[in-house]
């Protein structure tokens, strides 16, 4: 079965900086990846998807990378805010369905 | 719809009671899902449905949960003899095709507390 791991669980950084969440994943065997950010107490909001034959997606200051054969992603992001703050979940798809990390809390300290 | 909706955004019931939960995917997305949130915990899939069928329900945890999609859009999750173990978060999500290419699109969620 998938399993899914997120690293660090939780992450505290000042305003401005830059960061680096990771992602890892037992089977290589994936059709794609997904970023989430959740709000507390709030559904999933997609961030970016990126097929299994790309190696990264942009969208603003979120850059995310896939390396399917070593089974990471990353997810960075640029120039943090105090609005960033939230978990963030990465998922890859099976054939059926989404296997989802257990998510990074992350809290962007103004 | 702008969007996956469901309803009710909260429900508290009794041990032992039915409940029902309702889900609104994007319209023209044939491919639905459920998944359960616990606290602190990634969500875990429920069961897929392509058009009105179950494709896979794999992830349905027994036999008190049941799910049907009559007419190959919304869903209802059916909890039957609720257990307080069945509190969490209840998601729906949808895409334009069963494929795993294609990206799912979550709605709110259904707060489930089983006192």
């Amino acid at each position: 079965k998938q399993e899914v791991t997120q690293i660090p669980a939780a992450l505290s950084v000042p305003e401005g900086e830059n960061l680096v969440l990771n992602c890892s994943f037992t089977d290589s065997a994936i059709y794609n990846l997904q970023w989430f950010r959740q709000d507390p107490g709030k559904g999933l909001t997609s961030l970016l998807l990126i097929q299994s034959s790309q190696r990264e997606q942009t969208s603003g200051r979120l850059n995310a990378s896939l390396d399917k054969s070593s089974g990471r992603s990353t997810l960075y992001i640029a120039a943090s805010q105090p609005g960033d703050s939230a978990t963030y979940l990465c998922a890859v798809t099976g054939a059926n369905n989404l296997f989802f990390g257990t998510g990074t809390r992350l809290t962007v300290i103004p | 719809g702008a969007g996956v909706s469901q309803t009710p955004s909260n429900k508290v019931t009794e041990k032992g009671k039915y409940v029902e939960l309702r889900c609104d995917p994007i319209s023209g997305h044939t491919a639905l899902y459920w998944y359960r949130q616990s606290l602190g915990q990634g969500p875990e899939f429920l069961i897929y449905f392509q058009g009105t069928g179950a494709a896979d329900d794999s992830g349905l945890p027994n036999d008190r949960f049941f799910a049907v999609r009559p007419e190959g859009s919304v869903s209802t999750l059916k909890i039957q003899r609720t257990e307080r173990g069945d509190s969490a978060v209840y998601l729906c999500a949808s895409s334009l095709a069963g494929t795993g290419h294609n990206e799912q699109f979550f709605g709110p969620g259904t707060r489930l507390t089983v006192l």
